[in-house]
């Protein structure tokens, strides 16, 4: 199984700043497999990024993703107030699936 | 518009079982996979159990292997997760989930239901 550690668990930031997430993989992880998701309180998760660095419909440019192998990284260029929420990465290519912790960005 | 809208979900006792089903519409239900996620009060996301398109292929989280059966009725645009054998760590929200292709694996996951509450205890 391919256990995902996110980093830090919480991120205090402020509206303008900009967020950097990390999600280190204990195996290696092909890009093709690895997404980003949103998730609110009271809310299903979004889907952000999938493949790594792809934007899924709808997600503003803002958000971005990054990484090869074992590290990839999910920045928020500039907060806006309806992004404090909690992240989670997944590796897809493997079974069985995995998430990551979750790192939460709340206001600081 | 795609909707999933799961059911089933409630209070079981220890060691008892519980059917899930969700329902879709607003997409060809028998063209993608599909999965159930879980998120125990307060915690972050944990994979469940995955099946193709077809149904020929299903997946399971070991904490549920041998317990929970998956299953899919493409005629009614219908999946179902049977639970059995429940513990006091299967309480959590159970999530439907559509993926993007035919194939459970390799396929990111891109619509959720709003899920649906488990709670095992005596």
């Amino acid at each position: 199984e391919i256990v995902l550690t996110q980093s830090p668990g919480t991120l205090s930031l402020s509206p303008g700043e900009r967020a950097t997430l990390s999600c280190r993989a204990s195996q290696s992880v092909s890009t093709t497999y690895l997404a980003w998701y949103q998730q609110k309180p009271g809310q299903a998760p979004r889907l952000l990024i999938y493949g790594a660095s792809s934007r899924a419909t709808g997600i503003p440019d803002r958000f971005s993703g990054s990484g090869s192998g074992t590290d990839f990284t999910l920045t928020i260029s500039r907060l806006e107030p309806e992004d404090f929420a909690v992240y989670y990465c997944q590796q897809y290519g493997n079974s069985p699936l995995t998430f990551g912790g979750g790192t939460k960005v709340d206001i600081k | 518009e795609v909707q999933l809208v799961e059911s089933g979900g409630g209070l079981v006792q220890p060691g008892g079982s519980l059917r899930l089903s969700c329902s879709v519409s607003g997409f060809t239900f028998s063209s993608y996979a599909m999965h159930w996620v879980r998120q125990a009060p307060g915690k972050g996301l944990e994979y469940v159990s995955g099946i193709s398109s077809n149904g020929g292929n299903t997946y399971f989280a070991d904490s549920v292997k041998g317990r929970f059966t998956i299953s899919r009725d493409n005629s009614k645009n219908t999946l179902h997760l049977q639970m059995s054998s429940l513990r006091a760590d299967d309480t959590a929200v159970y999530y439907c989930v559509k993926g993007t292709g035919t194939t459970a694996i390799g396929r990111v996951f891109n619509s959720w239901g709003q899920g649906t509450l488990v709670t095992v205890s005596s």
